[in-house]
């Protein structure tokens, strides 16, 4: 069984369009998390939420609006999609401030 | 040898050979060093942590060491394989804080 799963994998837009990913995660965990990961590889925090809350916000636009309906659940809806944007999603969750699982990734295309 | 570029630094070895990836990070009130492996086209996954108040731990072939005086952490890979070619990166937290900064990364690369 996956631990943190994200879909979809690959997601190809244009510009201007709105587009959802979805994370699950079934470690029990009280902790998720949205990174982003640009093309130098560098692995930024954009959120993280804590049984349901917003814990952290790193000056992530607006247009990035995460919603966890419940804590195993952390979806991250993205308005007005930009060309910069591009980049991979990663879902993680953990145990309070303890070590991250991460899902595999959301590979995101804006054209 | 390592070389760092543009891109991310690489180290390149032979199968066999031990490595020994570095990481300076940046706040002094971290307690909490995580090391991850992240291979093509997957997420990062956990290889080994350590605490601020421990200097060394081991795992099986890795061992991380960490020096608070002058905020630098290794990983320690012994008789590296060639399914150890991925990107390695440090990160660090601060207990009470749900934030895991991550370091720039390492690219590792093992020659058969």
């Amino acid at each position: 069984d996956t631990a943190v799963s994200q879909t979809p994998k690959y997601l190809v837009t244009q510009m201007g369009n709105d587009k959802s990913i979805k994370c699950e995660q079934n470690l029990g965990h009280d902790t998720m998390y949205w990174y982003k990961q640009d093309s130098k590889k560098f692995l930024k925090i954009m959120f993280s939420y804590n049984n349901k809350e917003l814990i952290i916000n790193e000056t992530v636009p607006n247009r990035f609006s995460p919603k966890s309906p419940d804590k195993a659940h952390l979806n991250l809806h993205i308005n007005s999609l930009e060309l910069g944007d591009s980049a991979v999603y990663f879902c993680a969750s953990s145990q309070r401030d303890e070590k991250l699982f991460f899902g595999s990734g959301t590979q995101l295309s804006v054209l | 040898g390592e070389s760092v570029g543009l891109h991310l630094p690489t180290l390149s070895v032979q199968e066999g050979d031990n490595s020994i990836i570095n990481c300076a990070y940046s706040n002094s009130a971290s307690d909490y060093f995580i090391w991850y492996k992240q291979e093509s086209g997957k997420g990062p996954q956990f290889i080994i942590d350590i605490r601020s108040n421990m200097d060394k731990r081991q795992g099986q072939r890795v061992t991380v060491l960490l020096n608070k005086t002058v905020k630098h952490l290794s990983l320690q890979i012994a008789a590296t394989q060639p399914g150890d070619s991925a990107v390695y990166f440090c990160a660090e937290n601060m207990q009470g804080f749900q934030k895991l900064v991550f370091g720039t990364g390492t690219r590792l690369l093992v020659s058969p």
